[in-house]
């Protein structure tokens, strides 16, 4: 059965660094989407994207983030200059076409740990 | 108030029982009902969809909606040991293009 994946999954960076988490949603979906979640809290949307634009952005999505769909294949998520408060699981999710958005498919995630 | 209220429990239940989770909500422009089941340390996995108000089932999940009480429920018929897990209630708008907005999570122990 198709799924999404994503690497690494667990990212140790310093404060102030740059990262970047991959993510290979399932490949005849055209929906993409990240989300996160704090440890011990709710899973909070951050972004969704379709045919190479965003579609819709939380709050939380400032100006430190941003995403790529760099091929046909890799969806990702760049974080440019980490904060203590960055420190979460980071999932992937993707959804077919016909669902309408609500049909929604997670990777396993990616944990990032911002010391 | 939040968007959307889940007690998180936990729930220990004995192995056979039926199992009720709920969620309720404040948005009246939430349109798509989901569950997710999530196993400790791994993504959310979806469970079941619905639209709008009424019941839908699959094995031995039931989901109802009512809208008029901003009520989602989830049950578990013959519950397992494997049905162990956190379940996550997760709402869209009719015009919100695929942002899920989560509950809390209620963490499920299902005992032998």
């Amino acid at each position: 059965e198709p799924e999404v994946t994503q690497t690494p999954s667990h990212q140790v960076t310093q404060m102030g660094q740059e990262v970047i988490l991959r993510c290979v949603p399932i490949s005849n979906h055209l929906y993409f989407y990240w989300y996160r979640q704090i440890l011990g809290q709710k899973v909070e949307f951050l972004v969704s994207f379709y045919n190479n634009e965003i579609s819709e952005k939380s709050e939380i999505f400032d100006d430190q983030f941003s995403v790529e769909r760099p091929d046909g294949s890799n969806f990702t998520l760049k974080i440019r200059s980490t904060k203590l408060e960055d420190s979460a699981m980071y999932f992937c999710a993707s959804s077919p076409w016909t669902s309408g958005g609500y049909e929604q498919y997670f990777g396993p995630g990616t944990r990032l740990t911002v010391t | 108030q939040k968007e959307v209220e889940q007690d998180p429990g936990p729930l220990s239940v004995p192995e056979g029982a039926i199992v009720s989770l709920n969620c309720t909500y404040s948005n009246s422009a939430f349109q798509y009902f989901m569950w997710y089941r999530q196993y400790s340390r791994k993504g959310p996995e979806l469970l079941m969809y619905t639209y709008s108000s009424g019941n839908k089932e699959d094995g031995r999940f039931t989901a109802q909606v009512d809208k008029s009480s901003k009520y989602i429920s989830l049950f578990i018929r013959d519950s397992q040991p494997s049905d162990s897990a956190t379940y996550l209630c997760a709402m869209m708008g009719g015009t919100s293009y695929g942002k899920l907005t989560f509950g809390q999570g209620t963490i499920l122990t299902v005992h032998p």
